[in-house]
């Protein structure tokens, strides 16, 4: 399986909803990404997760909450959520270190916040 | 520093080839990326190759990196209207990451 799955594929959510974005991977990377990305730019960082555990924070806000319950899963819990947060957050994964280092990423999430 | 530039745009017919280009500043670059992004989708890794190889070749695809000049180059040969896309070159940098180009979206004319 070399997919890298995200659900939902699209999330309309008010400023006061709590929602979560999920990722799953069965590639046995151990290095988990989440990356925002506006329209016509390229994706930006957010979080990187190596070996379970949250390794990079980009400065993001704390309405963005990542958690990593597994190797497998990686879940983004957002709330009280701003309309400029509307984007498409992207999920990758990696194997980390070692040599290349590519990183595979999922279809993504589109979000909309009213 | 750790800028990646690429032009914005380029217009090309099905069945030219399409040269698109890409600099970077960091010069302790190991691996260039390129990656290609369909409307409302993710994005999908062409292909990569290591800093100390000139040139790599994968079917259509045409990598070629001038180190001195910090220089890479996509070319996609024989270019279908399923090409039309945004292509983003990367750069990795300390720490495992990718510093992406701001993506240069293709148009192939029929």
């Amino acid at each position: 399986d070399t997919e890298v799955t995200q659900t939902p594929k699209h999330l309309v959510m008010g400023m006061t909803n709590k929602k979560s974005l999920k990722c799953e991977q069965h590639m046995g990377h151990r290095a988990m990404y989440w990356y925002k990305q506006k329209a016509k730019k390229p994706p930006e960082l957010m979080f990187v997760y190596s070996y379970e555990k949250l390794s990079i924070n980009e400065s993001v806000p704390s309405r963005f909450s990542p958690e990593c319950p597994n190797s497998s899963l990686l879940n983004l819990h957002l709330h009280a959520l701003q309309p400029e947060d509307s984007a498409l957050y992207l999920c990758a994964s990696g194997t980390g270190t070692g040599v290349s280092n590519e990183q595979f990423f999922g279809p993504g999430t589109r979000l909309t916040v009213l | 520093g750790e800028d990646v530039e690429q032009s914005l745009f380029l217009s090309v017919r099905e069945g030219d080839s399409s040269v698109i280009n890409c600099t970077y500043t960091d010069s302790s670059s190991t691996y260039l990326y390129w990656y290609k992004q369909e409307p409302g989708a993710g994005l999908q890794l062409l292909t990569y190759i290591f800093s100390n190889m000139d040139m790599k070749q994968d079917q259509r695809l045409t990598v070629l990196l001038n180190k001195k000049d910090k220089h890479l180059s996509l070319r996609i040969a024989d270019t279908q209207t399923g090409d039309s896309a945004i292509y983003f070159c990367a750069e990795k940098v300390a720490g495992n990451m990718l510093t992406f180009g701001g993506g240069t979206r293709l148009m192939v004319k029929p």
